[in-house]
């Protein structure tokens, strides 16, 4: 069965560095989410994307997130100058054409900011 | 605002007991509304929803408009049960609202 896949599981960072979260959605997917839960918090939207282009953001996603479909198949997420605050679960979602609002799920890129 | 309220973090029962996840949400037009699930060591996947009005796992849910509820039932919980439990709405897919979740602890 195809899955949303999503690299690395974990990454370490210092603060200030820039980290970029990988995902594959599942292949006849065209809708693309990230979600973060901060340990403990809920699920908290952060963009979504259709059509090569940003459909949907939320204010947690500033200045310092970008998102990118580079080649057709991996989406990634990309903070520039990683915070403490910064440190939480990272998903990514997808789902097909159509009303059936099923979001398929990665299991999440861990992200920990030093 | 749009919110998802899921007042409690962690709800306990025996098996074989009936077992109640409360969402409530506060939307000003007109939602659709899900519940989300996320067993140990798995990803977080749809559960149901409440246009399909389908029962999934012997979950039932129903919309409540005039409560803005939308609490997620069972009669009888089994152990297999136990998970994280989220409660989520969308009015137009591009973004989903998600509550806080609830763990169910399905005791044997």
């Amino acid at each position: 069965e195809p899955e949303v896949t999503q690299t690395p599981s974990h990454q370490v960072t210092q603060m200030g560095q820039e980290v970029i979260l990988r995902c594959v959605p599942i292949s006849n997917h065209l809708y693309f989410y990230w979600y973060r839960q901060i340990l403990g918090q809920k699920v908290e939207f952060l963009v979504s994307f259709y059509n090569n282009e940003i459909s949907e953001k939320s204010e947690i996603f500033d200045d310092q997130f970008s998102v990118e479909r580079p080649d057709g198949s991996n989406f990634t997420l990309k903070i520039r100058s990683t915070k403490l605050e910064d440190s939480a679960m990272y998903f990514c979602a997808s789902r097909v054409e159509g009303n059936t609002g099923e979001l398929f799920f990665g299991e999440g890129s861990r992200l920990t900011v030093l | 605002a749009q919110r998802v309220t899921q007042p409690e973090k962690l709800l306990s029962v025996f098996k074989g007991a009936p077992v109640e996840l409360k969402c409530n949400y506060s939307y000003s037009g007109s939602p659709e509304l899900f519940w989300y699930v996320q067993y140990s060591r798995q990803r977080l996947q749809l559960l149901l929803r409440h246009i399909s009005r389908e029962s999934i796992k012997g979950f039932t849910a129903d919309l409540n408009k005039g409560e803005t509820s939308f609490h997620l039932k069972k009669p009888f919980a089994q152990e297999e049960d136990s998970a994280m439990y989220y409660c989520a709405l969308s009015s137009n897919f591009n973004k989903f609202y998600f509550g806080s979740g609830t763990k169910l602890n399905v005791k044997p």
